[in-house]
């Protein structure tokens, strides 16, 4: 059974660098594609990106400029990293395993809920 | 605002059929990406509930089903259930810019 469990601070400063890890179990980092996908309060889902079976990357145009994306394989780990943010990178953010480029979100973690403020 | 769009509500009482629309455009349901949906219960993770149209993961009943025709795409639940009241989200890929996975707005059921 394949379970994706994210971690991080849930309180980071305005102008800051937002940092999260999602372990990954039963699967490995280096198959399908993995996303981040985040859920402000009260709002619906906006996918940040994705790092791929082969480490390449893709991003939300919206974000591109402020985000890293990456795969640790020794430790079948991803990592987010959003710098500069502000109060609107207040959200739940959600790790999920991607069935294809285009496709099917089809594993989820639970979440970590990330505030910004200072 | 969201790239594909949904209503933000729907209701319907236990034992009826309800239908769910999320309208796309020319560059992504419209050219032919598949669409997902998910439903997402009160203070949870979204969950995969139709994946590539119209395929139901293994767990979901078959109350649940999709459709999609061009560039618009409906999820019908029948026979529901107090349990159905949740979220829920249509996903697809959109081919704008350097192309990205979209969401639509999410539509919020409430079992009467």
């Amino acid at each position: 059974q394949v379970q994706v469990q994210e971690s991080g601070p849930g309180l980071v400063k305005p102008s800051e660098t937002l940092s999260l890890m999602c372990t990954v179990s039963g699967d490995s980092v280096s198959s399908f594609y993995w996303s981040w996908i985040r859920q402000p309060p009260g709002k619906g889902l906006e996918w940040v990106g994705y790092v791929s079976y082969t480490g390449s990357t893709k991003y939300n145009p919206s974000l591109e400029s402020r985000v890293t994306i990456s795969a640790d394989t020794s430790k079948n780990q991803l990592s987010l990293r959003l710098n500069s943010v502000t109060a609107a990178d207040t959200a739940v953010y959600f790790c999920a395993r991607g069935k294809g480029a285009t496709g099917t979100l089809d594993v989820w973690g639970q979440g970590t809920t990330v505030t910004v403020s200072s | 605002q969201p790239v594909l769009t949904q209503p933000p509500s729907v209701s319907g009482a236990p034992g009826q059929r309800v239908t769910i629309s999320c309208t796309g455009s020319s560059s992504n349901l419209g050219t032919g990406f598949d669409v997902h949906w998910y439903q997402q219960l009160p203070g949870t993770a979204p969950k995969l509930l139709i994946y590539i149209n119209t395929a139901r993961p293994s767990g979901v009943p078959d109350r649940f089903s999709g459709s999609k025709s061009g560039a618009s795409a409906s999820l019908a639940i029948s026979g529901l259930q107090a349990e159905d009241e949740a979220e829920y989200y249509c996903q697809s890929y959109d081919r704008t810019l350097s192309g990205l996975l979209v969401f639509g707005g999410g539509t919020k059921l409430t079992v009467l």
